[in-house]
């Protein structure tokens, strides 16, 4: 069964902090992505990475920063968290193929307080 | 103007009802995706297509690529259908990267 786990499902931090979240996945899927859900706004990319130590910007990277040193595990870091990083934070893993479309895999979400 | 939009945000029905979620998008794409997301849960895939019509026992899923429109049908609604379903598009080539919808908020009462 295909699985893709979190390292928490809730976290409360202080501002300021240093941030770690950790995602895994055991499908041997080369893309992996990192998302933040919030009401009204629906869901959006952080990050995206397509192979081990290869990221790319997504649409609001901005106090954000990830690692991909191994395949299968893909870090998000707020490098100095702040009360607007409150947030549903979502990772997703798929294969990536050229000519075909794939679902994306969803982990649990970890729901992140920053106070 | 959102790349992708869908209708009603939110939506009550009773149980039975025969429920349509409405997904329009102005980006080209090469799949379009239904997401279920339960309160407090993970996102789970319901439909990828690209073309014509899919079913999945009281889900059916359709996708006009001329009118850039898709819909999510649910027949025989049930309370345990309630949850927030989420449309997305793929458009990133091989990275499969995804643009969503903000989501339609379904609640199906007894």
């Amino acid at each position: 069964d295909v699985k893709v786990t979190q390292s928490s499902r809730y976290l409360v931090k202080r501002t300021g902090e240093k941030v770690f979240l950790e995602c895994v996945q055991d499908m041997d899927h080369e893309n992996m992505f990192w998302y933040r859900q919030d009401p009204g706004l629906g869901l959006r990319l952080i990050y995206f990475s397509y192979d081990v130590k290869m990221k790319e910007k997504g649409d609001i990277p901005e106090g954000y920063s990830v690692s991909r040193e191994k395949k299968e595990r893909f870090s998000l870091i707020l490098e100095s968290a702040s009360t607007n990083q409150t947030s549903m934070y979502l990772c997703a893993s798929s294969p990536n193929r050229w000519g075909s479309s794939y679902e994306q895999y969803f982990g649990p979400g970890t729901r992140l307080t920053v106070t | 103007k959102n790349e992708v939009e869908q209708s009603p945000q939110n939506l009550t029905a009773q149980e039975g009802e025969f429920i349509t979620i409405n997904c329009s998008y102005s980006v080209g794409i090469s799949a379009l995706h239904w997401l279920q997301q339960h309160p407090g849960g993970g996102i789970v895939s319901l439909f990828m297509l690209s073309s014509g019509k899919k079913k999945h026992g009281r889900l059916i899923a359709t996708i006009n690529i001329q009118e850039k429109h898709s819909s999510l049908h649910i027949t025989a609604s049930h309370p345990r259908d309630s949850a927030v379903y989420i449309c997305a598009v793929t458009y990133g080539g091989a990275t499969n990267k995804l643009i969503f919808g903000t989501g339609t908020l379904l609640a199906v009462q007894p």
